[in-house]
């Protein structure tokens, strides 16, 4: 799978959006991009994946450049509830398994 | 409907003691993912099955290291004997199979902190 790059953390105003990039210039044809967040002391939580088009869903949106090099996640109205690490990762679906591969993430703290 | 359920949810254990780990998938799934979290190596999967057979161990870091699944609702992840270095959250995920060329989501437990003295 493609590595990815992503900045270590970011900081965000409540209310505001939260915009989260992520690099993946090695990106193959057939490789997705999802996006998982890990809230403090909690389990990974699922919250968007796509090919090449934008996609949008109840929690974000997933904007991937026409290159699909990189990609960026957005929270439109960022909440202190969404002070996470959020990590992009890039996998190949296969029917062998949907595995991931967590990089370092990035540490977004949502501020007041 | 509730979720990726594992136990325990803390384990402080000695040195050389074996430890067991649990976990319950979400009724319908079939996959299921081990993973452990360190602060030095972050996110890593252990291993992962499908229809209850294990179908990769290789992030699996030893032969100390083993883990069964012997229905589709049940699977554990037993150290022994266990070290220092084993400390970690230990996660397990499950997930149905792909659906489309994207795959599916994986639906993850709240994790086992397991600290060995």
């Amino acid at each position: 799978d493609a590595k990815t790059t992503q900045p270590p953390s970011m900081d965000c105003a409540e209310g505001r959006a939260a915009n989260l990039p992520c690099n993946h210039s090695t990106i193959s044809g057939n490789e997705y991009v999802y996006w998982y967040r890990q809230i403090h002391s909690q389990g990974p939580q699922y919250i968007i994946h796509g090919l090449k088009n934008n996609e949008t869903n109840e929690m974000a949106s997933l904007i991937i450049t026409e290159d699909r090099k990189s990609s960026t996640l957005i929270l439109p109205h960022a909440t202190l509830r969404d002070t996470a690490v959020y990590y992009c990762i890039v996998r190949v679906a296969n029917n062998a398994g949907n595995m991931l591969t967590f990089g370092g993430g990035t540490r977004l703290m949502v501020k007041p | 409907d509730a979720g990726v359920i594992q136990s325990p949810r803390h384990e402080v254990t000695e040195m050389g003691q074996e430890v067991t780990l649990r976990c319950k998938p979400i009724s319908g799934h079939d996959y299921l993912f081990w993973y452990r979290q360190t602060m030095m190596r972050g996110l890593e999967l252990l291993i992962y099955f499908n229809n209850n057979v294990p179908i990769d161990d290789s992030g699996m870091p030893e032969d100390r290291f083993s883990a069964k699944m012997p229905n589709a609702s049940f699977s554990t992840l037993k150290i022994q004997p266990s070290e220092p270095r084993d400390s970690a959250v230990y996660f397990c995920a499950s997930s149905l199979g792909p659906r489309s060329a994207s795959g599916r989501e994986q639906y993850f437990g709240p994790g086992t902190r397991l600290t060995v003295t």
